[in-house]
């Protein structure tokens, strides 16, 4: 079964506006890890962001933060003030701490355009 | 740089042959998970070490092993490779977190093997 969904398959957003890539998933398991990653077309993985799932607060790094909505199981990144070299695919991802088992969604891939 | 390395960058080899494949986790990382990334499969999580023990297990294929050593880098060895075997390989390391999880994985560039 498909645990991790991410349905925009591609973004565009303008340079310096705020973007919102969406993640929803699907766990029995009380307690998971929720993460993002970035990957630019060189090909390496960049960790983005992490989120509990007991965390109280939503998780946010710098220009990036995850909107955590527990109950509706969805885990959505947002980027503020896009900058051109947000370009890349993304990957939302959670793991189950009950098997550490690591699934990644199918990707969304982000254009800014200047 | 993320302190994670992988060799080699690129590996080109025939149906039914071995390959080994190498990471080097960041130090102090005592984690280490192996990643395939294939245009068809997307990522899969593959196989988890921790400390030198197996600790989780993906879509980890018969065909192929991992091992995690005392110095604690490990190797992903694939054989009776096949066409769809071509994929970008990623090694990820981390710190176990409170909950017994990592709250972050640092991944390697990729070793990108060819199957021809």
């Amino acid at each position: 079964a498909q645990k991790i969904t991410q349905t925009q398959p591609g973004m565009f957003v303008q340079e310096k506006e705020a973007v919102t890539l969406d993640c929803t998933y699907d766990t029995s398991d009380p307690s998971y890890g929720l993460f993002w990653y970035k990957q630019p077309s060189s090909g390496e993985m960049i960790f983005l962001i992490y989120q509990g799932s007991y965390d109280q607060q939503n998780a946010t790094e710098g220009r990036y933060s995850l909107n955590f909505q527990k109950a509706r199981k969805s885990a959505n990144l947002v980027i503020s003030a896009s900058q051109l070299g947000d370009s890349a695919m993304y990957f939302c991802a959670m793991r189950e701490d009950f098997n550490n088992d690591m699934r990644f969604g199918a990707g969304t891939r982000l254009t800014v355009k200047p | 740089d993320s302190g994670v390395t992988q060799t080699p960058k690129h590996l080109i080899t025939a149906t039914g042959q071995r390959v080994t494949l190498r990471c080097s986790p960041r130090s102090g990382d005592l984690s280490v998970y192996w990643y395939q990334q294939s245009l068809d499969q997307g990522l899969q999580f593959l196989i988890q070490y921790y400390n030198g023990e197996e600790r989780a297990k993906g879509n980890i294929l018969e065909r192929f092993s991992a091992q995690q050593f005392p110095d604690l880098h490990s190797e992903l060895n694939l054989s009776s490779l096949e066409l769809g075997d071509s994929a970008l390989y990623f090694c990820a390391s981390s710190a176990l977190g409170v909950a017994g999880g990592a709250k972050t994985q640092y991944f390697g560039p990729g070793t990108r093997l060819l199957v021809l």
